[in-house]
């Protein structure tokens, strides 16, 4: 099935560094949204970005809608342990056949104190 | 607590077999979502309901089939079980369909393993 191309694969840091994930797509999405998975957990939703360019913070997490509507990142500030885990960007469309999600492939965090 | 619950948290069961897997959406959604997650894979939408009716449909298999019922919980029927259907299973609501662009909360899942 289509994914949306996500990079990095995994990031390995030191606490307190900041982090930078993006993700690609080939066609147009009308909304980006950021998870983050914990082992044996569902994804838990971060942010959702509804307007081209759009730029939103939560707390440590900024993310951003690019202007192309093909595009987002994912910045977290001041790493901290608990930042640990698998974070999927995820593009929706507007359309009468359903609103699914479709995935990128995710990125594996690791955060050494 | 996404408000979504999900039954059972683990399965395991045989090749060849079938199995039912449980979705309670988060309570005034209409909206639900089977997303199913494995390695080689990533998470891939199969299939969503909306209001008791099917509304879209992804790369769900013909021996998968699913459900919402009158109370707007779901079930997720897998059969003739192959080794490569060991995954996690993923139900996700949300309030509507989809007309207008709406959050989806994702449950804790199943995960299923076929030996």
């Amino acid at each position: 099935g289509q994914q949306l191309n996500q990079s990095p694969q995994s990031m390995f840091i030191q606490e307190g560094e900041d982090v930078s994930m993006n993700c690609t797509s080939s066609s147009i999405f009308n909304t980006w949204l950021w998870y983050k998975q914990d082992p044996g957990e569902g994804p838990v939703l971060l942010i959702a970005l509804y307007k081209a360019g759009e730029l939103t913070s939560n707390g440590r997490l900024t993310a951003q809608f690019g202007i192309t509507r093909k595009d987002s990142f994912l910045n977290i500030s001041a790493s901290i342990p608990s930042d640990v885990g698998i974070y999927f960007c995820a593009g929706q469309r507007l359309g009468t056949s359903g609103s699914r999600l479709t995935f990128g492939e995710g990125t594996q965090l690791t955060v050494n104190p | 607590d996404s408000g979504v619950t999900q039954t059972p948290k683990h399965l395991i069961t045989a090749t060849g077999q079938r199995v039912t897997l449980r979705c309670s959406p988060r309570s005034g959604d209409l909206s639900v979502y089977w997303y199913q997650q494995s390695l080689d894979q990533g998470l891939q939408f199969l299939i969503q309901y909306y209001n008791g009716e099917e509304r879209a449909k992804g790369n769900i298999l013909e021996r998968f089939s699913a459900q919402q019922f009158p109370d707007l919980h779901s079930e997720l029927n897998l059969s003739s079980l192959e080794l490569g259907d060991s995954a996690l299973y993923f139900c996700a609501s949300s309030v509507a369909a989809g007309a207008i662009l709406e959050t989806q909360y994702f449950g804790p899942g199943t995960r299923l393993l076929v030996l």
